[in-house]
C-alpha cells in the first residue's frame, strides 16, 4: 500500500530564508505525487505535481520539489519565505489505480517577521 | 479563486434536522469527492463519483447520503447527526476517474452540530 510521511510536524523560518519541507514516501509502482497547501478556513490549493516526467518540479508561488527515487523522497522547497507562505502543507500521494489520494499528516510553516 | 464551490461556507444544526451541502464545478470534471476534515487533520476521503455514479464509499455512517443529479453538481444530504460529525466538509473534482490528474478542492462547508 501507499503512504506518506512528512518527516516535521512544524516548521519555523524567518521571512527572506528559505523553506524545506520534507516527505518520503512508499509506493509499489511509480507513484504520482503532489503538494497542497491549506490557508487557515480555506480548501486545499495545488502547490505542484510529479507524474513521472522532470524530476525537478516548479510549482506556483516559487515552491519547487525534486523527486528522488534513491532515496523515496519529494521535498518541498522555497528560496525565500513570504508571510503568505504561512500554512499547513499535506504531501500527497496517489493510490493504486489513482481512485484515491493518500495525504501525509500535514507540516505546519510558520513565518515570522 | 477556487473552481468549485461549495455552499454553505458556514452550517450550524440540531441532532434532528436535515440539511444538504452543495458543490459545483464547471470545468468539465468526471470524479467528484466528498472529505471530512477535522482540525490539524489531513482530510478524510468519504465518497467518489465517477461519470455521476457512486463509486467509493469509505464505509461512511448512512446519516451522511451523497447525490449527483448531473456532471456538475454534487450534494450531501445530512439527518440525524452526531457532534462528532462537526468538521469542514470538502468537496473536490478531478478530470477523469482513475488517472493522475490532480484533484481541484471547495474551500468548504464548516458543519457544527449542536
Amino acid at each position: 500500500a501507499q503512504s506518506v510521511t512528512q518527516l516535521d510536524s512544524h516548521v519555523s523560518v524567518s521571512e527572506g530564508t528559505p523553506v524545506l519541507l520534507r516527505c518520503n514516501y512508499s509506493s509499489s509502482y511509480s507513484p504520482s505525487l503532489f503538494w497542497y497547501v491549506q490557508h487557515p478556513n480555506k480548501g486545499l490549493q495545488l502547490l505542484l505535481k510529479y507524474t513521472s516526467a522532470a524530476t525537478l518540479v516548479k510549482g506556483i508561488n516559487g515552491f519547487e520539489a525534486e523527486f528522488k527515487k534513491s532515496e523515496t523522497s519529494f521535498h518541498l522547497t522555497k528560496p525565500s519565505a513570504h508571510m503568505s507562505d504561512a500554512a499547513e502543507y499535506f504531501c500527497v500521494v496517489t493510490s493504486t489505480g489513482f481512485q484515491k489520494l493518500v495525504f501525509g499528516t500535514g507540516t505546519r510553516l510558520l513565518v515570522s517577521p | 479563486d477556487t473552481e468549485v464551490t461549495q455552499t454553505p461556507k458556514h452550517l450550524v444544526m440540531g441532532m434532528t434536522n436535515k440539511k444538504s451541502l452543495k458543490c459545483e464545478q464547471h470545468m468539465g470534471h468526471r470524479a467528484m469527492y466528498w472529505y471530512k476534515q477535522k482540525a490539524k487533520k489531513p482530510p478524510e476521503l468519504m465518497f467518489v463519483y465517477s461519470y455521476e455514479k457512486l463509486s467509493i464509499n469509505e464505509s461512511v455512517p448512512s446519516r451522511f447520503s451523497p447525490e449527483c443529479p448531473n456532471s456538475s453538481l454534487l450534494n450531501l444530504h445530512l439527518h440525524a447527526l452526531q457532534p462528532e460529525d462537526s468538521a469542514l466538509y470538502l468537496c473536490a473534482s478531478s478530470q477523469e476517474p482513475g488517472t493522475n490528474q490532480p484533484q481541484h478542492f471547495g474551500d468548504g462547508t464548516r458543519l457544527s452540530i449542536l
